[in-house]
């Protein structure tokens, strides 16, 4: 079956740090890839996603390419802000909107000032 | 844009009671729901999707007797945890999905049964 496998945290970085958190998944099909933040307390935010091979998402300096060929969406930033201390998970889904979505583990990230 | 309104954001309850929370799509008509739990420090695991209008369509483990999903109207699914118990304390999040709609999760509700 589907599933999304993702690095394990939690991740601790300095401000301005680079980031880089891995995520690869198993398909039958041609999925769509999601990143998805979540605040404490809170729930899901979609942060960015890519629809098909080599796209690029990108949302608030955060980026992921969809390489279909090492079934990899790993999520980077350039320099991380303490406010981007979260919990990230990556999640793919086939099919349209209506179609369930498979979350990775989830992995905490924490930025010390 | 889109947003997904869930209630409460949190309750507590005594054991053996039942449990009702509400997710509501405010400008969108959403014609799927997604439940999902998630236990603390863990992902979310989907335990249901609904359709408006029909039965919800359960995980496999997920009882379908002691979570009740109801999804009457293109705005609003409601899960209802029957007789809970400690066992249940836990975060749920909805999700809606409509026509040319993403999914747009809710805040979330974390039940604490005690």
């Amino acid at each position: 079956g589907n599933s999304v496998t993702q690095m394990e945290g939690p991740v601790t970085l300095s401000e301005e740090a680079f980031l880089t958190i891995n995520c690869t998944y198993t398909a039958t099909g041609y999925p769509s890839l999601f990143w998805y933040v979540q605040y404490p307390g809170e729930g899901l935010q979609l942060l960015l996603k890519a629809t098909k091979a080599d796209d690029k998402g990108s949302n608030k300096g955060f980026e992921a390419t969809y390489r279909k060929e090492t079934t990899s969406f790993h999520l980077e930033k350039g320099s991380v802000q303490v406010s981007d201390s979260a919990v990230y998970f990556c999640a793919l889904s086939e099919g349209s909107s209506a179609s369930k979505i498979i979350f990775g583990s989830g992995t905490r990230l924490s930025i010390r000032p | 844009g889109a947003v997904v309104s869930q209630h409460p954001s949190w309750v507590i309850c005594k054991s053996g009671t039942s449990v009702k929370i509400e997710c509501r799509s405010l400008d969108f008509q959403a014609t799927t729901m997604f439940w999902y739990r998630q236990f603390p420090k863990q992902s979310l695991m989907l335990m249901a999707t609904s359709n408006e209008g029909s039965k919800a369509t359960y995980e496999q483990g997920v009882e379908k007797d002691k979570f009740l999903i109801n999804h009457a109207s293109l705005t609003l699914s409601t899960l209802t945890v029957t007789s809970a118990h400690p066992e249940d304390s836990s975060f749920y999040i909805c999700s809606a999905s409509g026509s040319n709609q993403p999914q747009h999760f809710g805040d979330g509700t974390r039940l604490s049964i005690l």
